[in-house]
């Protein structure tokens, strides 16, 4: 069976810090993989994808990065964090050719 | 486009009565469509989906109708339970990847008992 992870699940970090928030996939090749971010109350917000090594479409003009070093593994960094950048980090992967999304635990960032 | 800026709309349900939820997509050309439920502070779960060529389809104790002619979804509950208590959100398949789905602005559900 596939799972999906995501750590950490919860990170404080002061403005102007460096942000690494990893996700890993098992049990699958080659899935697509989505970084999303949700502020409270609110809906979710496509930030980058990725259909394989090396290959990231980005969706939103921001102070975030995403990268893909392996297959199974997707890492979302910043080199500054602002406040704004406060929120729900969620990842997820689909089949490739596939529409259902597979979340993580997600990944609750606060930026003081 | 998105509405990830603004809060979630709210509906409340006394438990045991049904729910429908209510979403508008964008994409005439959209093909696939999926409910998720998002319980606090936890990713989205699948709920159920349905593909443009069906205008009803039924899960355990959910059904999902299709109105293709004004883009219209619906998420219906039976017997709503205080379990049913998350933020719904339809989602599509996006228009410019056939691998990216668009989600819509989600619904905060609260059952009363």
């Amino acid at each position: 069976s596939q799972t999906i992870h995501q750590w950490p699940a919860t990170l404080v970090q002061p403005v102007g810090s460096p942000l690494s928030l990893e996700c890993t996939v098992e049990g699958t090749s080659n899935p697509n993989l989505y970084w999303y971010r949700q502020a409270a109350g609110r809906g979710l917000q496509l930030l980058f994808y990725s259909v394989g090594i090396g290959q990231i479409s980005s969706e939103v003009p921001q102070n975030l990065s995403a990268s893909r070093p392996q297959d199974r593994q997707f890492i979302l960094s910043s080199k500054k964090l602002l406040l704004s950048d406060s929120g729900f980090y969620l990842c997820a992967w689909t089949r490739t050719g596939g529409s259902e999304q597979f979340f993580g635990p997600g990944t609750r960032l606060t930026v003081l | 486009g998105e509405s990830v800026g603004l809060h979630l709309p709210t509906l409340s349900v006394q438990e045991g009565d049904n729910s429908i939820i209510n979403c508008a997509y964008s994409n005439s050309a959209s093909d696939y469509f999926i409910w998720y439920k998002q319980e606090s502070g936890k990713g989205p779960q699948f709920i159920i989906d349905i593909r443009s060529n069906m205008d009803k389809r039924q899960g355990q104790r959910v059904t999902v109708l299709l109105n293709k002619t004004v883009k219209h979804l619906s998420l219906q509950i039976a017997a709503t339970q205080p379990g049913d208590s998350a933020v719904y959100f339809c989602a599509e398949n996006g228009e410019t990847s056939y691998d990216k789905v668009i989600f819509g602005p989600g619904t905060s559900l609260s059952v009363i008992p």
